[in-house]
Order: structure tokens, then sequence, then C-alpha cells
């Protein structure tokens, strides 16, 4: 079946402007993660969506960024006005249920210039 | 204290040597613990889930030591394409250490 599609795999964008990235899970996965992965570095936890539950936002860096997730389905990751230090691979990954391995996603690459 | 530590390395070990690596956790309830490998410019993928009892799958062993709360990977016979990060993720949250990057030489 169809892996975790994240779409653009690439964005280059101007300090100051808006993206928005977006996550496709696997069907009937109902937990989803977003992580930030700068170059070199570990991953960054973002923000975490089960089911129909309050998604833990505690990992959102400012509140330049925000995401969404529609039911079970489609999440998107908008960052307001980036800055250079913006700049990572997005990471999404869904899983059955909480507490189960993670299916990630390709990726985003984001360059802010 | 961080949530999840792993020791960055780097190991750089020859072939056919044994590695372990270990990542400690801060929250003693924690109950999913898995290793993941990452190769470079690639997305994470999970190696192995972490049980109670210790789990094995090949060359690879995985053990957790709640007492310590710490869990372990242990490769045996590494081979050239062991090389790689390793990132150990814990509890629920999904939280992952900052991974222990490791080279196999010829």
């Amino acid at each position: 079946g169809a892996g975790v599609s994240q779409s653009p795999s690439n964005k280059v964008t101007e300090k100051g402007k808006d993206v928005e990235l977006r996550c496709d899970p696997i069907s009937g996965h109902t937990a989803l993660y977003w992580y930030r992965q700068r170059l070199g570095q570990g991953l960054e936890f973002l923000i975490y969506f089960q089911g129909n539950s309050a998604p833990d936002k505690s990992g959102l860096p400012s509140d330049r960024f925000s995401a969404e997730r529609t039911g079970e389905s489609v999440s998107t990751l908008t960052i307001q006005r980036t800055q250079q230090e913006d700049s990572a691979v997005y990471l999404c990954a869904s899983s059955p249920w909480d507490s189960q391995p993670l299916h990630f996603g390709n990726g985003t690459r984001l360059t802010v210039t | 204290r961080k949530e999840v530590e792993q020791d960055p390395g780097p190991f750089n070990v020859p072939e056919g040597a044994t590695v372990a690596f270990n990542c400690t956790y801060s929250n003693s309830a924690s109950q999913s613990f898995f290793w993941y490998r990452q190769d470079c410019r690639k997305e994470p993928k999970l190696l192995m889930s972490v049980y109670s009892s210790g789990n094995e799958d090949g060359r690879f062993t995985a053990q957790l030591n709640r007492a310590s709360q710490y869990i372990s990977l242990l490769i045996r016979d590494s081979k050239l394409s062991d090389s790689a990060t390793y990132l150990c993720v814990v509890n629920r949250d999904m939280r992952f250490g900052a991974g222990t990057r490791l080279t196999v030489k010829p």
C-alpha cells in the first residue's frame, strides 16, 4: 500500500514569506507527527495529532509555526514569516495509533534564502 | 535533563566487531521503545521494537533496563552496510534521541 506522502519534496523560499507543507499519512493511521531535522542534527519533535484529541503542540518553536489536521487524514504545517534558521528537513510520520512504530515520509527540504 | 539521551559518537569500528549503544530516558512511566536507523539524507526507518524481555533479530539485540531507565542496542559481526545513525525513540509521544553515528570500516 501507499506510504506516507509529503509535498513538496523541496521548497526554496525567501525570508519573510509563508510556506505550507503537506503530509498524507497512511490510510487508517490515527497518529501523526511532525519533526524538524536541521543538517547534522537529530529529530526535533514539533507536534503530534492523535485521532480527534487536542494536538500536542509542545514542540512548536514559536508562534510562527502552526499545524492542522483534518480528521485522520491530511495534515499541513505552516510556517509564517520564514527565517533562515527555519531551513531544515521537515519530516512527517504516522502510526496506526499511539505508541506504535512510526512510518516516515521522505520529508520536505526547506531552504530559506 | 533531556527526555531521551544518546551518546552521539561517532563510533568507528572494524568489520566484524561487536558494538553497543545505550539510550537513557527520564520518564519512568515510559512504555514504548524503538530503535530506528537513519542513513545520510534519508528518513528514519524502524530497526526494531524493544520488548521488556529483550529481543533479537539476526545480528541485532535490543534490551530494556527499567531499573536504570535505559535501552540498549547490540550489533554483532558489524557489516559495512551497518554504517548509519541509530536513533532511539521512547514513549507514546515519540521523542527521539539525538542519534548515535556508527561507521564500520573495512
